[in-house]
């Protein structure tokens, strides 16, 4: 069964710098599968902040950032602000047109 | 601006079957470059995407393993709709439940979201 890894939690201090990555437990990610990454407050559906690896939805701020780092894909949150914190989750694109959400990260800033 | 607007009971009964509706506006269903897409919500299972139906020449459908024994999505184009169809229910399958438009692997338009619990 395909299962695509996410850190559960991370924090981050205002202003700092942090990565958060997205695996999959059956190899490495690429540009390929299309990764996609959510922000999600409670009670509300998530928020497409990136699509197709690195590129920003409209009025995303430009702090936040996507990639391929090794054989993950990665969201880069630049200068993390209080309201950052918030669920965040990839989706990867897989063979067999399907699609696989990641299990989440939970990030504080603190 | 595309508008997607879910209906359906928010309690099922154990055993029976989930039905829910997204209403399009804004699109239709049978956009050749649009996915039609069903998603559901717990705490214990995080985002769980269910299934799709895609139009491209003709209609296509597409499941998640882990529900693809239950799962029907079935596209109205005169209602300019899609549905789900999740049988035999368990109170595993209570989640909140997410129709959204995915088009060029862009996931841009949601619905509302509707809360199905399954429960005698």
């Amino acid at each position: 069964q395909t299962v695509v890894t996410q850190e559960p939690s991370f924090s981050v201090s205002p202003g700092g710098t942090i990565t958060l990555t997205c695996g999959l437990n059956s190899g490495s990610v690429s540009s390929s599968y299309f990764p996609s990454w959510f922000q999600q407050t409670p009670g509300q559906p998530p928020r497409t902040l990136i699509h197709n690896t690195n590129s920003r939805s409209s009025g995303v701020p430009d702090r936040f950032s996507g990639s391929i780092l090794g054989n993950k894909a990665a969201l880069t949150i630049t200068g993390a602000q209080a309201d950052d914190e918030s669920d965040y989750y990839c989706l990867l694109y897989l063979p067999g047109d399907i699609w696989v959400f990641g299990e989440g990260t939970k990030l504080t800033v603190l | 601006q595309v508008h997607l607007q879910q209906s359906g009971p928010g309690l099922v009964k154990p055993s029976q079957t989930l039905s829910l509706t997204c209403a399009i506006s804004g699109d239709s269903v049978s956009d050749n470059y649009a996915g039609w897409n069903w998603i559901r919500q717990s705490p214990s299972r995080g985002l769980e995407w269910l299934g799709a139906t895609r139009f491209r020449s003709r209609w296509n459908t597409y499941y998640a393993e882990s529900v693809k024994s239950r799962i029907v999505i079935n596209a109205d184009t005169s209602r300019n709709q899609f549905s789900l169809q999740l049988n035999s229910v368990t109170p595993e399958d209570t989640a909140v439940y997410y129709c959204a438009r995915d088009r060029y692997w862009k996931y841009d338009y949601w619905g509302q979201g509707t809360l199905v619990t399954v429960s005698s």
